[in-house]
């Protein structure tokens, strides 16, 4: 079955770790993207990416970096920069074109203490 | 920049009842527009979309919603609602305008969460 899977569904990390969340599709879609949900605000673009080895900042970058190297993968590192990393990420991808939706995984929960 | 509200973070109502959640974009030109559903601790999923055409549109779950370009609105209905329906739902938009920084680019609600009682 073509997807989007993410690794892993919990995470838990200690305060001053980088950790990489990965997100992998098989749907042959150009575009992918990470988004940071948090309760009551919606889900916020971090980065997004239309083609190998390009990707573009979103609304709320600082903090995280990203990387795409192959067309299936984008995985996603939260640095010790981020301030509060704590939150529900989502990654997303769509084909290239106007009218197309985003498809999306089902999510990695990271902890930060 | 194009801005989504969402009225009403919390709906309720009771199984077998109408379903109303409520979306207002801010755009200078329409935008195409989306209804996603997300159940606890997964992901979001595709329930309707608007691009072009009739204004009704008909989704999964045997949700609707209508545009309204004279209101700027996507409301999103289901006549009877069902246990299955609780989830928290997202309306989010898309600039028609191609290329540039905002291409693809989903600016989202801050969702609404439906509960459904007995």
């Amino acid at each position: 079955d073509g997807g989007i899977t993410q690794s892993p569904k919990y995470l838990f990390r200690k305060e001053g770790q980088n950790v990489t969340l990965s997100c992998e599709q098989n749907l042959n879609h150009d575009a992918m993207y990470w988004y940071r949900q948090d309760p009551g605000q919606g889900l916020r673009l971090i980065y997004y990416s239309q083609i190998v080895n390009d990707f573009q900042k979103g609304d709320i970058a600082e903090g995280y970096s990203v990387s795409r190297e192959k067309k299936e993968s984008f995985p996603l590192t939260v640095t010790s920069a981020q301030k509060n990393p704590t939150a529900f990420y989502l990654c997303a991808s769509s084909r290239q074109g106007l009218l197309l939706e985003q498809y999306f995984g089902p999510g990695t929960r990271l902890t930060v203490t | 920049a194009q801005s989504v509200t969402q009225l009403g973070s919390h709906v309720s109502v009771s199984e077998g009842a109408l379903v109303l959640l409520r979306c207002n974009y801010s755009s200078s030109v329409p935008p195409y527009l989306f209804w996603y559903v997300q159940y606890p601790n997964q992901g979001l999923q595709l329930l309707l979309k608007y691009t072009t055409g009739a204004t009704l549109v008909k989704g999964i779950n045997g949700f609707e919603a209508e545009f309204k370009k004279s209101e700027t609105s996507f409301h999103l209905t289901k006549p009877s609602a069902h246990m299955s329906d609780a989830a928290e739902y997202f309306c989010a938009v898309r600039s028609r305008g191609g290329g540039g920084t905002s291409y693809g680019k989903l600016t989202f609600g801050q969702g609404t969460i439906l509960t459904v009682h007995p």
